[in-house]
This record gives C-alpha cells, sequence and structure tokens, in this order.
C-alpha cells in the first residue's frame, strides 16, 4: 500500500522561485526520506528525517517533520531548471521496516 | 563503486514468455529491494531480503512472480509466464540496512507485448 501522499501532483516555477512540496503519511515511522528521481532514471536519495526530528538542511534543501500531524514538507530555494524532477517521499514503516513511496510531485523549473 | 547494476536495461517479450530480471547490488549493502513502477499505481515494492533470506514477499502480484538472492552479490527476478500487464519499470535497490538510504539501480524497462 501507498502510504506516503504528496501534494501537489505537479509543480510548475520559474527559475529562482522556492518550490514546496508536501507529504502525508497514516503510521508511527522510524523516519522519513525524500528521494529524486529524472526522467528515466533511478531514484536518488537526497536527505533523511528522524522520527525525533523537526527540521534538517541539505544545500539548498530543507525538509520539516511534524509527527503530530504525519507530515512532512521538503523546501527547494532558488530553484534551478536542472531541479525538474519527480519527487518522492517515502517512510520507513516502525513495524516492518521498509519504505513506502508516495505518488510523487512532478517539478517542472522553467528557465 | 558502479553502484547498483542491473541487466538488461530494457527486455520487450511476447505474452506467455518467461522474463528474467538481474541485479547486483552494491558491496557491503546487506539489504536488497525489487520494486515495480508503473504510471498507474506509482512505485510498488515487490520484495525485499535482508542478508540473502527474503523478508517480505508481500508485494509480489501472484504466483507468477519469484525472486532469489543466492548470494550477497546476485539477485534475480523472475516472471513466469509473462503477461501484458506486468510491463512497467523495474528496479532494483540496495541499502546498508533495512530502513536507511536506498540505492537504485537504472531500472529495467520491460515491455510485454
Amino acid at each position: 500500500s501507498q502510504q506516503g501522499e504528496e501534494d501537489p501532483q505537479a509543480l510548475s516555477i520559474q527559475e529562482g522561485e522556492n518550490a514546496t512540496m508536501n507529504c502525508s503519511y497514516k503510521t508511527s515511522i522510524n523516519n522519513l526520506q525524500w528521494y529524486r528521481q529524472n526522467s528515466g532514471r533511478g531514484l536518488v536519495h537526497l536527505i533523511l528525517i528522524r522520527s525525533n526530528e523537526r527540521e534538517k538542511h541539505s544545500g539548498r534543501l530543507r525538509v520539516t517533520l511534524d509527527t503530530s500531524k504525519k507530515s512532512s514538507s521538503l523546501l527547494i530555494t532558488a530553484s534551478r531548471a536542472a531541479d525538474t524532477a519527480s519527487y518522492f517521499c517515502a517512510t520507513d514503516e516502525s513495524n516492518t521496516g521498509k519504505l513506502i513511496f508516495g505518488q510523487g510531485t512532478t517539478l517542472q523549473v522553467k528557465p | 563503486d558502479a553502484g547498483v547494476i542491473q541487466s538488461p536495461r530494457h527486455e520487450v517479450t511476447e505474452m506467455g514468455q518467461e522474463v528474467t530480471l538481474r541485479c547486483k547490488p552494491i558491496s557491503g549493502h546487506n539489504s536488497l529491494f525489487w520494486y515495480r513502477q508503473t504510471m498507474m499505481r506509482g512505485l510498488e515494492l515487490l520484495i525485499y531480503f535482508n542478508n540473502n533470506v527474503p523478508i517480505d514477499d508481500s508485494g509480489m502480484p501472484e504466483d507468477r512472480f519469484s525472486a532469489k538472492m543466492p548470494n550477497a552479490s546476485f539477485s534475480t527476478l523472475k516472471i513466469q509466464p509473462s503477461e501484458p500487464r506486468d510491463s512497467a519499470v523495474y528496479f532494483c535497490a540496495s541499502s546498508l540496512a533495512k530502513g536507511v538510504e536506498q540505492f537504485f539501480g537504472p531500472g529495467t524497462r520491460l515491455t510485454v507485448l
């Protein structure tokens, strides 16, 4: 079953703008991860945030986690055309230890 | 490190034929995952192994699908007989352990005619 649900499904912005994607999930988790997928490629891990963390940064990426609301957000600042890709959240379920991926947000950054 | 290696990259076959997808995980990784991605269903976990042992195969669609991991450096996903609805991109991923960062292969695009 797909636990994570991303919002929006698609996002189109201009280069230089910020992009925010949201993810909601249903069960208890050990951590939440964000991945990126370029068209025709495999997924690439971006960042992992543990259940006891609230915010994490990596370069132009900022991830927040609210376990009370069972939601996370990924912010990409100063977007570039090369950021065009699909972005997936994945939750590490506490009981099973396996990653459950959401449906993804397709981001288009126009130059 | 070459990353996760999958073969073939593309496979076109006819309904009823046997299909075997291959994966070589990153050396030292203890967990291996097989996923299927389609537009309709997104990314689905089919099965995962930990230390070469299948842990959870609840995502395997039906008996036509089987997966093996005879050693730490090789895994196969077999579909026999294949059907047009099996057409998808199949990804293999590996990680140091369950629940941490996964490294994905480039995928095998399967088309069943």
